[in-house]
């Protein structure tokens, strides 16, 4: 079964500031997507960034990017100039090819200081 | 409709109540998900829907778990003879077949059980 790490249960950044969350995950699978989603008080899980596993270039989206290593099975979200609305839980997740659900991460706490 | 929509949003019910939590998908979505996320925790996958039928249940936790859905359409999950390790935020989720831009979720409805 897949698995899906996130190691730092809470991080802080400094407003303006660059942050990097980690998410290591466990397949035997060769095709696969990955997903950033981040939570915040709402609950509503708003989806931040995609990534195909096929795909070696890394996706990026504004300010957010990832950083996809695929032989590591690694995929960490960096955000740029981080502002006091990016304050939130954000949860990184895992869908085979062909699967039909996806398999979160324990989630990482962002908190964004002024 | 334009988003999920859940409800209710919150839920207190006492120890033994049966409960029923509704969710109404994107309308067109043929994919409906329910997760469970503990307090603090990542989301649990409880049942996958596909049109009415559900061919991966695998999540339900216990026999007092079961989920339908009718017309393609609103599902509902219900909770019998409730516990206080029931308590949780249960959340919903859609997306279309064939694609995979990730789901889109409701804001979901706490449950808390006395």
């Amino acid at each position: 079964a897949q698995t899906v790490t996130q190691s730092q249960p809470e991080m802080s950044v400094q407003e303006a500031e660059t942050v990097t969350l980690s998410c290591t995950y466990d397949t035997s699978e060769s095709d696969y997507y990955l997903f950033w989603y981040k939570q915040p008080p709402s609950r509503q899980m708003i989806l931040v960034i995609r990534q195909e596993a096929y795909k070696q270039q890394n996706a990026t989206e504004n300010r957010f990017s990832v950083n996809f290593q695929k032989a590591a099975k690694s995929f960490s979200l960096k955000i740029s100039d981080s502002q006091l609305g990016d304050a939130a839980m954000y949860f990184c997740a895992y869908r085979g090819l062909y699967g039909n659900k996806l398999v979160f991460g324990a989630g990482t706490i962002l908190r964004v200081k002024s | 409709g334009a988003g999920v929509s859940q409800s209710p949003s919150n839920k207190v019910t006492e120890k033994g109540k049966d409960v029923e939590l509704r969710c109404d998908p994107i309308s067109g979505h043929t994919a409906l998900y329910w997760y469970r996320q503990s307090l603090g925790q990542g989301l649990e996958f409880l049942i996958y829907f596909q049109g009415n039928s559900a061919p991966d249940k695998s999540g339900l936790p216990s026999d007092r778990f079961s989920a339908e859905r009718t017309g393609g359409s609103v599902s509902t999950l219900t909770i019998q003879r409730t516990q206080q390790e029931d308590s949780a935020v249960y959340l919903c989720a859609s997306s279309p077949t064939g694609v995979d831009y990730g789901y889109t979720f409701g804001s979901g409805t706490r449950l808390t059980v006395v």
